[in-house]
């Protein structure tokens, strides 16, 4: 089954306490992304990778960050989280930035940082 | 940033009537734009896209306007199911330049459908 898949799904933690939430897809997709949902303020991309090794911003990058070692994995990594990095985060893909819109999201991480 | 915005919140409609969902954007030289469907407990899921040199699209009960001018975009959903209760959230892509992977979400209209 096509899908992409994320790890954990919920997870608890403290702030300073470095943590990985992983991203990985099946569709052999070029693009991988990470967004933020947070009430009021809808989606935000945090980083975005157009194919191994090529990673860029997005508009919430600051406290985060990410790798792309390999095509099918895109992790996100929060060095220190810290409360205001509690929520709701969505990784997707698509085939290419050609196909940038149709995306395949995950099924999210809820992350509560205290 | 610019931005992508939505003018409703909040749209009810009967079971079986039209649905149009509006979103106005202010960065002029977006080139691409998108539409989604989030349920529930669930991720965003692509409805429809339409590029800058289209004005219209249309899929399966839905079609996607675009109106450069007054840089507006609508969904429209035909025949509306209890099914398409959701969040309807519009996107858009800056276009060339740095911005080729980046994308910028409005803040999403719920969209409650009555039996």
């Amino acid at each position: 089954e096509a899908q992409v898949t994320q790890n954990p799904r919920y997870l608890i933690t403290v702030t300073g306490k470095k943590l990985t939430v992983t991203c990985s897809q099946n569709m052999n997709h070029e693009y991988m992304s990470w967004y933020r949902q947070d009430p009021g303020l809808g989606l935000r991309q945090i980083y975005y990778s157009m194919n191994v090794e090529v990673t860029d911003k997005g508009d919430v990058p600051e406290g985060y960050k990410v790798s792309r070692k390999e095509k099918r994995n895109f992790p996100l990594i929060l060095e220190s989280p810290s409360p205001n990095q509690t929520s709701l985060y969505f990784c997707a893909s698509s085939l290419s930035w050609d196909y940038l819109g149709e995306q395949y999201f995950g099924p999210g991480t809820r992350l509560t940082v205290t | 940033g610019e931005s992508v915005g939505l003018h409703l919140p909040t749209l009810s409609v009967q079971e079986g009537d039209n649905s149009i969902i509006n979103c106005a954007y202010s960065n002029s030289a977006s080139d691409y734009f998108i539409w989604y469907k989030q349920e529930s407990g669930k991720g965003p899921q692509f409805i429809i896209d339409i590029r800058s040199n289209m004005d219209k699209r249309q899929g399966q009960r839905v079609t996607v306007l675009l109106n450069k001018t007054v840089k507006h975009l609508s969904l429209q959903i035909a025949a509306t199911q209890p099914g398409d209760s959701a969040v309807y959230f519009c996107a858009e892509n800056g276009g060339g330049g740095t911005s080729y992977g980046k994308l910028t979400f409005g803040q999403g209209t719920i969209l409650t459908v009555h039996p």
